[in-house]
């Protein structure tokens, strides 16, 4: 079956520019994942769904970063006012969202550029 | 702020040779993952452990998960170029679903 796809693969915009990434997740996956990941770092985490609520927002950066998933399956994380220090990778994952081995599955992530 | 530190942060290393790989927190985890990442793709699962002092085997990868539930290692026995990526470990806040993860070890296994 299909793994977890964004779009698109890369994204470059001028600073002050607004920006929609989108993700695909693993069809009949409850939970979905934003995290976001600079150079040479892990994973940081962003937004957490639960169906199509956020049950965990504490990793977004500040009021210019909002995600949605309307109907418990696409999500899009969008991002107002572009600045330059949101140039990073933005990776997508689905998942059961059962306790125990709650295997996340990873899309290949957006490439953001700010110039 | 990142609450689960790895070391060491670059590794390389010739085919054949046996290395540890460690993540560290002060922090209690209900479970913690190991992930490989290549370039260009999202992290990939190698291992989930739960319980504390808890050793998974891996083919050559063996893990383990700390009595406390603060820290793993991951050990790989006689490396192979194609074990080259970069190593994640990920924590599992009190069985909230929310993930941390790890600053990461780059791995290079030269032929």
């Amino acid at each position: 079956g299909a793994g977890v796809s964004q779009t698109p693969s890369n994204k470059v915009t001028e600073k002050g520019k607004y920006v929609e990434l989108r993700c695909d997740p693993i069809s009949g996956h409850t939970a979905l994942y934003w995290y976001r990941q600079s150079l040479g770092q892990g994973p940081e985490f962003l937004i957490y769904f639960q169906g199509t609520g956020a049950a965990d927002d504490s990793g977004l950066p500040n009021d210019r970063f909002f995600a949605v998933r309307p109907e418990g399956s696409v999500s899009t994380l969008k991002i107002q006012r572009t600045e330059r220090g949101d140039s990073a990778v933005y990776l997508c994952a689905s998942s059961w969202g059962s306790k125990g081995y709650n295997e996340q599955f990873f899309g290949p992530g957006t490439r953001l550029t700010v110039l | 702020t990142q609450l689960l530190e790895q070391s060491p942060q670059f590794l390389s290393i010739q085919e054949g040779e046996n290395l540890t790989v460690y993540c560290n927190s002060s922090s209690v985890f209900s479970s913690l993952q190991w992930y490989r990442q290549e370039p260009g793709e999202g992290p990939v699962l190698l291992v989930t452990v739960v319980t504390g002092g808890e050793v998974k085997k891996l083919k050559r990868l063996t893990f383990q998960f700390g009595d406390a539930r603060k820290d793993s290692s991951l050990h790989i026995t006689a490396a192979q170029t194609g074990d080259t990526g970069l190593y994640l470990c990920a924590g599992e806040w009190s069985g909230t679903y929310k993930y941390i993860f790890g600053t990461g070890t780059r791995l290079k296994v030269l032929a």
